[in-house]
């Protein structure tokens, strides 16, 4: 079964910094990309960003929201990607999630999702 | 604002059929790109319903079904059930930007 976990939410005061991680397991990890995802509360989805596989020399993307403050990276020999937020603010606070794209396609889907962990920025 | 817009709302009695529409643009659904649709129960992570802009993971029921033309998509939901009251996300992939985009969420309400 294939299966991501969110480790690494808690309480960061404004200007903080907090380091997310999400463990994979049932699926060749190293073979694939990893997605961000947060949402705030009562809020919609949002989509911050990827890392693909080392195969295609572990590029990733980011939305314009958290370009320059947020890190995607990603430890194969650990079946892990991680989140690094620097520079947060109250409006990083939401639920944040990582996910699986069923390819490397921009028509991808994501499928499955982990269950989230959150991050409350707040002073 | 999402770079997608659904209703915020859209409601319907037992054993009714409703319909959620997913507008985009011509750098994203208008593009070419899959629409897929999720939906959320509060509190819970978002679960695969459509993918594909009209296919079914295998146990959603074939209530759900999905389309997709020109700058657009619909989620159609059939025989509406007490359990199908949640919410429910479009997302796409937005060439502009260069990245995914979601829809902003519509609640279905049953009543």
């Amino acid at each position: 079964e294939v299966q991501l976990v969110e480790s690494g939410g808690g309480l960061v005061q404004p200007g903080g910094s907090l380091k997310l991680s999400c463990a994979a397991s049932g699926f060749t990890f190293s073979g694939s990309a990893i997605h961000w995802v947060r949402q705030a509360s009562g809020k919609g989805l949002e989509w911050l960003g990827h890392i693909r596989s080392k195969a295609n020399n572990y590029a990733t993307a980011y939305a314009a929201s958290v370009k320059g403050r947020f890190t995607i990276s990603r430890d194969d020999s650990k079946n892990t990607a991680y989140l690094q937020m620097n520079s947060l603010k109250t409006e990083d606070t939401a639920v944040y999630y990582c996910s699986k794209p069923d390819s490397d396609s921009s028509s991808s889907k994501f499928d499955p999702w982990g269950q989230g962990t959150l991050v409350t920025v707040s002073s | 604002q999402s770079v997608l817009t659904q209703p915020p709302s859209v409601s319907g009695a037992p054993g009714q059929r409703v319909t959620i529409s997913c507008t985009g643009s011509s750098s994203n659904i208008g593009a070419g790109y899959d629409v897929h649709w999720y939906q959320q129960v509060p509190g819970t992570a978002p679960k695969l319903l459509i993918y594909g802009n009209s296919n079914r993971p295998s146990g959603v029921p074939d209530r759900f079904s999905g389309s997709k033309s020109g700058t657009s998509a619909s989620l159609d939901i059939s025989g509406l059930q007490a359990e199908d009251e949640v919410d429910y996300y479009c997302q796409s992939y937005d060439s502009s930007l260069s990245g995914w985009v979601f829809g902003g969420g519509t609640k279905l309400t049953v009543l």
